[in-house]
């Protein structure tokens, strides 16, 4: 079956330190993937995706996600989070049409 | 500026009523979608369009209908066979089925 699984619900984290919110998905699943972030009560913003080519992709606001075929994984990443960084992060797999994980919230205390 | 947007932002529906949530994109995409969230379990596939004139059903399409009369337009309506309509509803767009989705903002429907 086609999956994607983010493998936290929350992440609590305290201000200008590391984090990574994970998410593996089947093997079924096509190998174009996205990282989405939702603030309350608002849609979901593209913060960026993997289609080909290099396997380290950069994106919005200092995040960033490696796409490791072999662990079939896509985890975000970010070297310093700031406040204004707690939201709901939703990893994503196209696959003709998109799987979504769980989400992850992300909780950055001061 | 080019975006999505999407009408009423918080929506009352009354019991055995039909609704309609409004989405209008300007990005010229061919390809739209509408999406409910619920707390804790991520978001579902209602409905999506490739075309003008034409839709699939998604995962959850019972109780809901759409429309897509116009390549800029998505219309959802929540019927009154949809017995458990609190939600959160996204629509979002993109060039193809394939390709990066963009989300507006978002409706939420209550029931009175």
């Amino acid at each position: 079956a086609q999956s994607v699984t983010q493998l936290d619900s929350q992440v609590p984290v305290f201000e200008e330190a590391p984090v990574e919110l994970r998410c593996n998905y089947s093997s079924s699943v096509s190998v174009y993937l996205f990282w989405y972030v939702q603030y309350p009560n608002q849609g979901l913003q593209l913060l960026l995706k993997y289609l080909s080519g290099s396997t380290l992709v950069k994106g919005i606001n200092g995040f960033e996600a490696e796409f490791n075929k072999s662990q079939t994984s896509f985890h975000l990443r970010k070297p310093s989070v700031h406040i204004s960084d707690t939201a709901e992060y939703f990893c994503a797999g196209n696959t003709g049409k998109l799987i979504f994980g769980q989400g992850t919230t992300l909780q950055v205390k001061p | 500026d080019g975006g999505i947007t999407q009408s009423p932002k918080y929506l009352f529906r009354k019991e055995g009523q039909n609704v309609t949530l409004s989405c209008e994109q300007n990005l010229n995409h061919d390809a739209m979608y509408w999406y409910r969230q619920d707390p804790g379990q991520g978001l579902r596939l209602i409905y999506y369009s490739q075309i003008v004139n034409d839709f699939q059903k998604g995962d959850i399409a019972e109780g809901y209908s759409v429309s897509r009369e116009k390549k800029e337009s998505f219309p959802l309506t929540v019927t009154s066979a949809q017995k458990n309509p609190t939600a959160f509803y996204l629509c979002a767009s993109s060039t193809r089925i394939t390709e990066t989705q963009y989300f507006g903002p978002g409706t939420r429907l209550l029931v009175l």
